[in-house]
C-alpha cells in the first residue's frame, strides 16, 4: 500500500464515451503526476501538478483534461479517445515537484479503448 | 531521453544476488542516482537513492563508482517476487519546475527457480 489510490482500476470505453480516472493521496504531498504506459514502452510523463497548479503539460492532447481540485484529488478526463490511448495510466505524487524525495505510485487504471 | 543506460533483460538464479547495472557517464556534480522497480501490471516502486557513496537498506545496495558515471543494484538474495522491470534514474536533489523524472526502458529482470 503506497498511500496513492487509483479508481477505476479496469475501465473499458468506446471512442464516444466521456469518462474520469480519478487518484487521491494521504500522503500530504504537494505534487501530484500522470504518466502514461503503452505496452512495451517507457512511462510517459503526461501533466504535473505542483500546489494544484498545473506546471507541466508534455503536449499531451485535448482529450485527455486534467483536473487538480486539492493537492489530495487528481482526475483524468477522457473524451473521444482512440484506440492507441489503450495504456496503463498512472498517478504518482511527492512532497514536491522541485524536491528529489522519492515518488509514490498508485496501481494504475489499466484502460482499453474500442 | 534517459540518461541512463540499462541492458534490456537480465536472469538471476533464485537465492543469488541480483547485480544490475546501470550506465551514467554524463552525470552531473548535484545529480542523484535513483532505482525504482515496477512487478507487471503494477505503478514503479521507489527502491533506493544515491549521490556518491555506497547506500544501503531493507531491500538493497547501491554501489556508486568512484567517477559515478555507472551504479549496481544488489539485490542480495533474490526471490521470485523480485521479478520486475528496474529503472535507474538521475535527477538532481532540488531543482526548479522544469527538472523532468525520465524513465526509460529500464532492465527486465527474471528470477529464475
Amino acid at each position: 500500500e503506497t498511500g496513492v489510490t487509483q479508481t477505476p482500476r479496469h475501465l473499458v470505453m468506446g471512442m464516444t464515451n466521456k469518462k474520469s480516472l480519478k487518484c487521491e493521496q494521504h500522503l500530504g504531498h504537494n505534487a501530484m503526476y500522470w504518466y502514461k504506459q503503452s505496452a512495451k514502452k517507457p512511462l510517459e510523463l503526461m501533466f504535473v501538478y505542483s500546489l494544484e497548479e498545473r506546471v507541466e503539460n508534455n503536449s499531451v492532447p485535448s482529450r485527455f483534461s486534467p483536473e487538480c481540485p486539492n493537492s489530495s484529488h487528481l482526475f483524468l478526463h477522457l473524451h473521444t479517445l482512440q484506440p492507441e490511448d489503450s495504456a496503463l495510466y498512472l498517478c504518482a505524487s511527492s512532497p514536491s515537484k522541485e524536491g528529489g524525495e522519492k515518488l509514490f505510485f498508485g496501481s494504475g487504471t489499466q484502460l482499453s479503448v474500442l | 531521453d534517459a540518461k541512463t543506460t540499462q541492458p534490456t533483460s537480465m536472469d538471476c538464479a533464485e537465492g543469488r544476488a541480483a547485480n544490475l547495472p546501470c550506465n551514467h557517464s554524463t552525470i552531473s556534480g548535484n545529480e542523484y542516482v535513483y532505482w525504482y522497480r515496477q512487478i507487471h501490471s503494477q505503478g514503479p516502486q521507489y527502491i533506493i537513492h544515491g549521490l556518491k557513496n555506497n547506500e544501503t537498506n531493507e531491500m538493497a545496495s547501491l554501489i556508486i563508482t568512484e567517477d559515478r558515471k555507472s551504479s549496481t543494484l544488489i539485490l542480495p538474495h533474490a526471490t521470485l517476487r523480485d521479478t520486475a522491470v528496474y529503472y535507474c534514474i538521475v535527477r538532481v536533489w532540488w531543482g526548479n519546475r522544469d527538472d523532468k523524472i525520465i524513465f526509460g526502458k529500464g532492465t527486465r529482470l527474471h528470477i529464475l527457480p
